[in-house]
């Protein structure tokens, strides 16, 4: 089935630097990819939707000079989390749509920011 | 603003049960939807998908769809331990958005 490969499964920074989180559609082209924040308890929130070879669209309460979002190819989309806060720890978890078939998640990163 | 509407739970059903999960939503325009589960700390996995109203059946799962009514329901037979867990309702469009879900026991 059509797999998203998502890296680093958790991460811990320091308080003002930068995490890239990358996504990876293994067996299938990602012509777009979404980007979610989970915080514990609370459902996913989309944070921006990502399309390949153009700007990535954010939603509403986003940072988009903070969550910088690249989508250069069909298989690679990236989520940087700038200068990162506490505030930002959280859950992040990318997906691509299949179509009809539905979405497909990356497993996730767990961001814990110190 | 597209809502999701979901039973937080929890949610307690005897194993071998029937556990039933319902859903409204808001947005009209949604032709698909969608039932994840996700277990504590891991991301969501697909369950069932459902496009037209009536019923979908999936092995144990069966979707149930009520347009006229935004509303869309899950229903989990035989019941299991390993089905514990928070399930999600989507209404999918572009990007999902996703109900808080609702916890599910299963108690053994």
């Amino acid at each position: 089935g059509a797999v998203v490969s998502q890296h680093p499964s958790w991460v811990i920074c320091k308080s003002g630097t930068s995490v890239k989180i990358e996504c990876r559609s293994l067996d299938f082209q990602a012509t777009t990819m979404f980007w979610y924040r989970q915080f514990p308890k609370q459902s996913l929130m989309l944070m921006a939707t990502s399309n390949e070879g153009s700007k990535a669209t954010y939603e509403q309460g986003v940072e988009k000079d903070k969550f910088l979002i690249n989508h250069a190819s069909l298989t690679l989309s990236t989520l940087t989390v700038t200068s990162a806060h506490p505030e930002d720890s959280s859950f992040y978890i990318c997906s691509a749509r299949l179509g009809i078939w539905g979405y497909t998640f990356g497993s996730g990163t767990r961001l814990t920011v110190v | 603003q597209k809502e999701v509407e979901q039973n937080s739970g929890p949610l307690s059903v005897p194993e071998g049960a029937i556990a039933s999960l319902n859903c409204t939503y808001s947005d009209r325009v949604s032709q698909s939807f969608f039932w994840y589960r996700q277990y504590s700390g891991k991301s969501p996995e697909l369950i069932m998908s459902i496009y037209s109203n009536g019923d979908k059946e999936d092995g144990r799962f069966t979707a149930q769809l009520n347009k006229a009514s935004q509303y869309v329901s899950l229903l989990i037979r035989d019941s299991q331990p390993s089905d514990s867990a928070t399930y999600l309702c989507a209404p999918g469009a572009d990007g999902l958005t996703f109900g808080k879900g609702t916890h599910l026991i299963i108690q053994p």
